[in-house]
C-alpha cells in the first residue's frame, strides 16, 4: 500500500538556521501531499499542501515542492525561529476501496530550535 | 468560530471499564475520523465516517467502537477489549471537496 517515509529526528538547530526535513512517498496513483505541524500537547495543524506534480505549497515561511520524478515533498525554511519548535508530519492522501479518503502519515520529525 | 472540540483533555480508565471520548465539529463537514498517536509514531486510523449513520473500520479498529447519529458528532468508545489503550487520541473532519483534514486538540487517555 501507499506509504510515507520522513527523516528521523530529532533535529536541533540554532535560530536563523536553514531547515530541511526530507519526505519521500510511495503511491500507486497521484496523491495530494501535506505537511502538518503539532505543537506540544496539541492536535495537528495543516502547514501546507500540494495537489499535483510541480506544485509548491507555502505558509509561514515554510515551503515544499511536489516532485513526482523523485517522489519527494521535502519541507524547507530559510530561517527558523524558536517558535517553530514542534513535530512535523508528512502525509499523503489515499483512498480505500469504494472511494473513501484516508491520510497516510509519516512517523514525524521533532524539531527543536535553540535561541 | 468554526472548529473541532474534543473532551475531556485527559481521561483515566480503570481495568475492564469502557470510556467514551467526545468529538464535535461545527464546520459542516461530512467526513470525520479518529486517530491514535503513540510516542514517536505517526497517526494510525481507528475509524472513519463519510456520512451520518455510516462508518468504517480503519487500520486498528479492534477494541474500539463509534457512532455517527448526528453530522456534528462522532464519539469514540474505548472498550475493555482494547488491552493497550494508553495513547493520545485525535479526531479530525474534512470537506470531501477540499480534501484537507482539520484536527481537534486531542484527548490523552491513561490507564489507572
Amino acid at each position: 500500500g501507499d506509504s510515507v517515509t520522513q527523516m528521523e529526528g530529532p533535529v536541533t538547530l540554532s535560530e536563523e538556521a536553514f531547515l530541511t526535513i526530507n519526505c519521500t512517498y510511495t503511491a500507486t496513483g497521484y496523491p495530494s501531499l501535506f505537511w502538518y505541524v503539532q505543537y506540544p500537547g496539541e492536535g495537528l495543524q495543516l502547514l501546507l499542501k500540494a495537489t499535483k506534480a510541480d506544485d509548491k505549497g507555502s505558509n509561514k515561511g515554510f515551503e515544499a515542492t511536489y516532485r513526482k520524478e523523485t517522489t519527494s515533498f521535502h519541507l524547507e525554511k530559510g530561517s527558523v525561529q524558536v517558535s517553530d519548535s514542534a513535530v512535523y508530519f508528512c502525509a499523503l492522501s489515499d483512498f480505500y476501496e469504494g472511494g473513501s479518503e484516508k491520510l497516510v502519515f509519516g512517523k514525524g520529525t521533532k524539531l527543536t530550535v535553540n535561541p | 468560530d468554526g472548529g473541532i472540540t474534543q473532551s475531556p483533555k485527559y481521561l483515566f480508565r480503570k481495568e475492564g471499564q469502557n470510556v467514551t471520548l467526545s468529538c464535535e465539529q461545527n464546520l459542516n463537514h461530512d467526513a470525520m475520523y479518529w486517530y491514535r498517536q503513540d510516542p514517536g509514531q505517526g497517526l494510525r486510523l481507528i475509524y472513519y465516517s463519510q456520512i451520518v449513520n455510516d462508518f468504517q473500520k480503519g487500520d486498528i479498529a479492534e477494541g474500539y467502537s463509534v457512532s455517527r447519529e448526528k453530522k456534528e458528532s462522532f464519539p469514540l468508545t474505548v472498550t475493555s477489549a482494547q488491552k493497550n489503550p494508553t495513547a493520545f487520541y485525535l479526531c479530525a473532519s474534512s470537506d470531501r471537496v477540499q480534501e484537507t483534514q482539520y484536527f481537534g486538540p486531542g484527548t490523552r487517555l491513561l490507564v489507572l
